[in-house]
């Protein structure tokens, strides 16, 4: 089974600043499988960006994502207050999904 | 519009069973892959189980594997999970979710809450 750690757990940023969330995995990962997805209290995950790098649909393009392999990146451009959640990673292997830990981005 | 509705949490002793079920509308069941995600309380989300859209394939997490059952009734547009043999650590809140691309989690439930307790 592929474990996704995250880090850094908790990000205290302000908005406008620019977030950057990473994602390692414990094997390679193709990024055909990779996804992130941002969670607020009290609500179920959102899709935000799958296949690595594309946007779901309706996402603004501050929120991009990146890497391969390993090593993937979340990055949030000039953070709005609504971007202030939990934001998880998660791939797809066999016949396993698995999600990372989380990282939770908090108002500084 | 694609909605998920679902019904069915509670408390349950352990050791007990339940059923949890999710009313599927905007799309056909027998196209898309259907999941059922938990998250346990103040904790990360935890895949459980996936259904494929035909219906031919069924996967579980390992902590489940053995109790828990995937299903679906395409009359109703209603997904189900049946859970036995439950445990403390099975209590959650239960998502079923639609797949995207065969990889992804793209529509959500609002999410049941499953207490198991004595």
């Amino acid at each position: 089974e592929i474990v996704l750690t995250q880090s850094p757990g908790t990000l205290s940023l302000s908005p406008g600043e620019r977030a950057a969330l990473s994602c390692r995995a414990s094997q390679s990962v193709s990024t055909n499988y990779f996804a992130w997805y941002q969670q607020k209290p009290g609500q179920a995950p959102r899709l935000i960006i799958y296949a690595a790098s594309s946007r779901a649909t309706g996402v603004p393009d501050r929120f991009s994502g990146g890497g391969s392999g390993t090593d993937f990146t979340l990055t949030i451009d000039r953070l709005e207050p609504e971007d202030f959640a939990v934001y998880y990673c998660q791939q797809h292997g066999g016949s396993l999904w698995t999600f990372g830990q989380g990282t939770k981005v908090e108002i500084k | 519009q694609v909605q998920l509705v679902q019904s069915g949490g509670g408390v349950v002793q352990p050791g007990g069973s339940l059923r949890l079920s999710c009313a599927a509308s905007g799309f056909n069941l027998n196209i898309d892959g259907m999941h059922w995600v938990r998250q346990a309380p103040g904790k990360g989300l935890e895949w459980v189980a996936f259904l494929r859209h035909d219906g031919t394939t069924k996967y579980y997490a390992d902590s489940v594997k053995g109790r828990f059952t995937i299903s679906r009734d395409n009359s109703k547009s209603t997904l189900y999970v049946q859970m036995d043999s439950l445990r403390a650590e099975d209590t959650a809140v239960y998502y079923c979710v639609k797949n995207y691309l065969g990889y992804f989690f793209e529509v959500w439930g609002k999410g049941t809450t499953v207490t198991v307790s004595s």
